[in-house]
């Protein structure tokens, strides 16, 4: 199985900070890798997918880059409402893991 | 509006049964492979099952291999996952989810 691993796994940010998160697979998946963004008590949202095309309605504030092992979450300019967690996942094989995500604060 | 809503969740006892159903509205659900992911109380998301779009194709997360079936019914615009032989640590926020949309999610707790 391919493992995902994702660092930092907590990060304290100011909001208009420039926050970078980073996934890593233990093989080369392409670029099968999605991003998502939970908030406690609601349900995953997706924002990236193709490890850098967004979805609709996601803000162009948030972008993906990485192809291979080597993923990159960028927000450019963090805004109140991008306080969460966010999840990397896999989609080239089976099982399609979910990294263990990264907290992003407020500080 | 697109909206899955799961349903089905509750308490069981070790060793007991629970059939989830996510039905949904909204898109052309029988063009979309499906997935079950969950969330165990205060931990990260897992991915679970996923099924093609004419539920000829499944495939498991080990942990829940010979215990979970996944299957659809595209005239019910329906997802469902039976549950068996549920453990302590199948305890978990159920979600299904394909592409870009979510279901709210369904609590499953297994407990004596």
């Amino acid at each position: 199985d391919i493992q995902m691993t994702q660092s930092p796994s907590s990060l304290s940010a100011s909001v208009g900070d420039r926050v970078t998160i980073s996934c890593r697979a233990s093989q080369d998946i392409s670029n099968y890798l999605s991003w998502f963004q939970q908030k406690p008590g609601k349900a995953p949202k997706s924002l990236i997918h193709a490890a850098s095309t967004l979805h609709s309605g996601v803000p162009s504030r948030f972008s993906g880059s990485g192809s291979g092992t080597d993923f990159t979450l960028t927000i450019s300019s963090l805004q109140p409402e991008d306080f969460a967690t966010y999840y990397c996942q896999l989609y080239k094989s089976y099982p399609h893991t979910f990294g263990p995500g990264t907290k992003v604060e407020i500080k | 509006e697109v909206q899955l809503v799961e349903s089905g969740g509750g308490l069981v006892q070790p060793g007991g049964s629970l059939r989830l159903s996510c039905v949904v509205s909204g898109f052309t659900f029988s063009n979309y492979w499906m997935s079950w992911v969950r969330q165990a109380p205060g931990k990260g998301l897992e991915w679970v099952a996923n099924i093609n779009q004419d539920g000829s194709e499944k495939y498991y997360v080990d942990s829940v291999k010979g215990r979970f079936t996944m299957s659809r019914d595209n005239a019910k615009k329906s997802l469902y996952l039976q549950m068996n032989n549920l453990r302590a640590e199948d305890t978990a926020m159920y979600y299904c989810f394909t592409f870009d949309m979510w279901g709210q999610g369904t609590m499953v707790t297994v407990s004596s």
